[in-house]
């Protein structure tokens, strides 16, 4: 098993431009999670998914967008990246109600996509 | 609603030294409370998690944790910190994890090693 994967590793963007960020799990986990960290700020929730064709906006949603149309992949999207947006993204997946909770599983984080927005 | 706090963005210790770090929890329900640990330019590893099985938590590394209710604590210590530690640490808070289990995380201490 792979885990959970995300490409790219690193992103440099300039201001205006648009990307998509791709999460992959093979685990065929049920919830997906974006998050992104900045210093000082811990991990803020952008944007999660509980099932294959389902979204929510986490905390931080604003000037993302996410789809889920297959179980194995999250995406997230800037549709017009603003300096601000400069981060690190973590994705993460969770096996779901099958899994009997967090006294059973947790939650698994991808290594991160360093983007940078000029 | 769910949060946590970290006390102290930063902590210092000696190798072989003692290290406290402190977590404070918030939550209007029953907490599920995690200790992750991020090296530089990696992910999240888990290190362990209190599920109200037991309060005190035993994690990987030698780390341990203690669930305290009426101090809404959940601190993580190990006896002896080695240099391999250094590293950054994030407290994270969940409640009812059916619908989501979104986590809830702090704003992390860097734990800085000594020689």
């Amino acid at each position: 098993n792979a885990g959970v994967t995300q490409t790219p590793k690193f992103r440099v963007l300039k201001t205006g431009q648009s990307m998509t960020l791709l999460c992959a799990q093979d685990m065929n986990h049920e919830y997906m999670y974006w998050y992104r960290q900045d210093p000082g700020m811990g991990l803020r929730l952008i944007h999660y998914s509980v099932g294959e064709g389902t979204t929510a906006k986490g905390e931080v949603p604003d000037g993302y967008n996410v789809s889920r149309l297959k179980k194995q992949n999250f995406l997230l999207g800037l549709e017009s990246a603003a300096p601000s947006q400069t981060s690190v993204y973590f994705c993460a997946s969770f096996p779901g109600r099958a899994s009997g909770g967090p006294q059973l599983d947790t939650q698994y984080f991808g290594p991160g996509t360093r983007l940078t927005v000029l | 609603a769910q949060s946590v706090t970290q006390l102290g963005s930063h902590v210092s210790v000696s190798e072989g030294a003692l290290v406290l770090l402190r977590c404070n929890y918030s939550s209007s329900v029953p907490p599920y409370l995690f200790w992750y640990v991020q090296y530089p330019n990696q992910g999240l590893q888990l290190l362990l998690k209190y599920t109200s099985a037991a309060t005190l938590v035993k994690g990987i590394n030698g780390f341990e944790a203690e669930f305290k209710k009426s101090e809404t604590s959940f601190h993580l210590t190990k006896p002896s910190a080695h240099m391999s530690d250094a590293a950054e640490y994030f407290c994270a808070v969940s409640g009812d994890w059916t619908g989501a289990n979104n986590l809830f995380f702090g704003t992390g201490t860097r734990l800085t090693v000594i020689p």
